[in-house]
């Protein structure tokens, strides 16, 4: 069985920064590239991050481009994202999502997601 | 980048059919694979379709999707509505390999 578990959210201030993770089971991680979506409370999903199988090709959102920093661990089966100089609207539910496309091909949507980790972004 | 816009609450009575639709706001919505979310209060999203039309496993036949390039938009089908399928629901296309999300459309079920 395919699961995603987020960690690491918590209570932030302003200009601070948090790392959160996702560890994978129940597939081979390492086939499969990987993505973070997360949900302002009460809003809908946006788009944050993916990352390629070998972490070749990383791609990021405008809004957190050159504050937020995916990376992946293919020998320990987890995801990350380092968000730096956090700003109160980055406040939400973190999701990662796997992408189901194989051999490096993205397939750009997720097939299977985790339960999401809060991120409160205030002083 | 283009915008997927969905209406924002659509409602139905046990047993009948409703559509959610998914319009594209430039380039044509077969471009690339769009896909349908549905998510709980309190739940994470999971995939209802995907490329278009296709249901993962263990999704009812209740639920379909399709395209239409004439109003360039896509939309999904809930039939034989119950209870259970009160929630809400994301359209997500992509576009130089970002993800694209509708604003999500609220079902209530009368």
């Amino acid at each position: 069985e395919v699961q995603l578990v987020e960690s690491g959210g918590g209570l932030v201030k302003p200009g601070g920064s948090l790392r959160v993770s996702c560890a994978a089971s129940g597939f081979t991680f390492s086939s499969y590239p990987m993505n973070w979506v997360r949900q302002a409370p009460g809003k809908g999903l946006e788009w944050v991050a993916s990352i390629s199988p070998r972490s070749s090709y990383i791609y990021y959102a405008d809004s957190v481009k050159g504050r937020f920093t995916i990376s992946r661990d293919n020998a320990k089966n987890s995801l990350y994202l380092q968000m730096n100089s956090l700003r109160a609207e980055d406040t939400a539910v973190y999701y990662c999502a796997r992408d189901p496309g194989k051999g490096g091909y993205n397939y750009y949507y997720g097939d299977y997601w985790g339960q999401g980790t809060l991120v409160p972004v205030s002083s | 980048n283009f915008m997927l816009t969905q209406p924002h609450s659509v409602s139905g009575s046990p047993g009948k059919t409703v559509t959610i639709s998914c319009t594209r706001s430039s380039g044509s919505i077969a471009s690339n694979y769009v896909q349908w979310y549905q998510q709980r209060p309190g739940s994470s999203p999971t995939s209802v379709i995907y490329e278009d039309n296709q249901r993962p496993s263990g999704v009812p036949d209740r639920f379909s999707g399709s395209i239409d390039s004439s109003s360039n938009s896509a939309s999904l089908t809930i039939s034989g509505l119950k209870t259970d399928d009160e929630a809400d629901y994301y359209c997500q296309s992509y576009d130089s390999n970002n993800w694209v999300f509708g604003g999500g459309t609220k079902l209530t079920v009368l």
